[in-house]
């Protein structure tokens, strides 16, 4: 059974500082991995998708990378600011024929003027 | 181009009561699928709706049901209510299984 972990669980940085979350997974068997912010009560929205064959992915001030060998993500912000203040989530869908993705629990994150 | 939207945004029911909540789907996707998410916690995958067919389910009981219609909205049916399903809940679509998922902004069911 997939196990997802975010560490962190919560971080409180400084504008201004390059931050990096982590994502775990205990099976490398992945067809793909996607990281979602959530602000509180709201619903999830996507940041980046990973393909099993991709190593990074990037948009804006956020570069995820994806090593499948040793069951690790990161997400890499950038000059945070106060408006990246938000849970910060993992998903992980598995290869092989079921879809079904397992989440983490996330890393919540507070950027302070 | 709309995106995922959801209803109701808040709700409130007792005990043994039923519920019905609903997704729309962002144009062009025809894969929906529904997520229970508790405080603190990450979305728990409750099932998928791929082309009007539930094809894919999670560790939830029968009274958890759902419905996707030809234009490929949703329904998501609970029925006697308990209090543990208090919780967020989230609907995505994608254009296919393993395609990115987009969420809508989610139902706060509160059960009494």
């Amino acid at each position: 059974k997939q196990e997802v972990t975010q560490i962190p669980a919560a971080l409180s940085v400084p504008e201004g500082e390059n931050l990096v979350l982590n994502c775990s997974f205990t099976d490398s068997a992945i067809y793909n991995l996607q990281w979602f912010r959530q602000d509180p009560g709201k619903g999830l929205t996507s940041l980046l998708l990973i393909q099993s064959s991709q190593r990074e992915q990037t948009s804006g001030r956020l570069n995820a990378s994806l090593d499948k060998s040793s069951g690790r993500s990161t997400l890499y912000i950038a000059a945070s600011q106060p408006g990246d203040s938000a849970t910060y989530l993992c998903a992980v869908r598995p290869a092989g024929g079921s879809y079904i993705p397992t989440f983490g629990r996330g890393t919540s994150l507070i950027v302070h003027p | 181009e709309t995106g995922v939207t959801q209803s109701p945004t808040h709700l409130i029911k007792t005990r043994g009561q039923q519920v019905t909540l609903r997704c729309s789907s962002q144009s062009g996707h025809n894969t929906v699928s529904w997520y229970q998410q508790a405080l603190g916690q990450g979305p728990q995958f409750i099932f998928q709706y791929y082309r009007e067919e539930e094809n894919g389910r999670g560790n939830f009981p029968p009274r958890f049901s759902g419905l996707q219609f030809p234009n490929y909205s949703s329904e998501l049916n609970v029925n006697a209510l308990e209090l543990d399903d208090s919780a967020l809940y989230l609907c995505a679509s994608s254009a296919g299984h393993y395609n990115e998922q987009f969420f809508g902004p989610g139902t706060r069911l509160t059960v009494l």
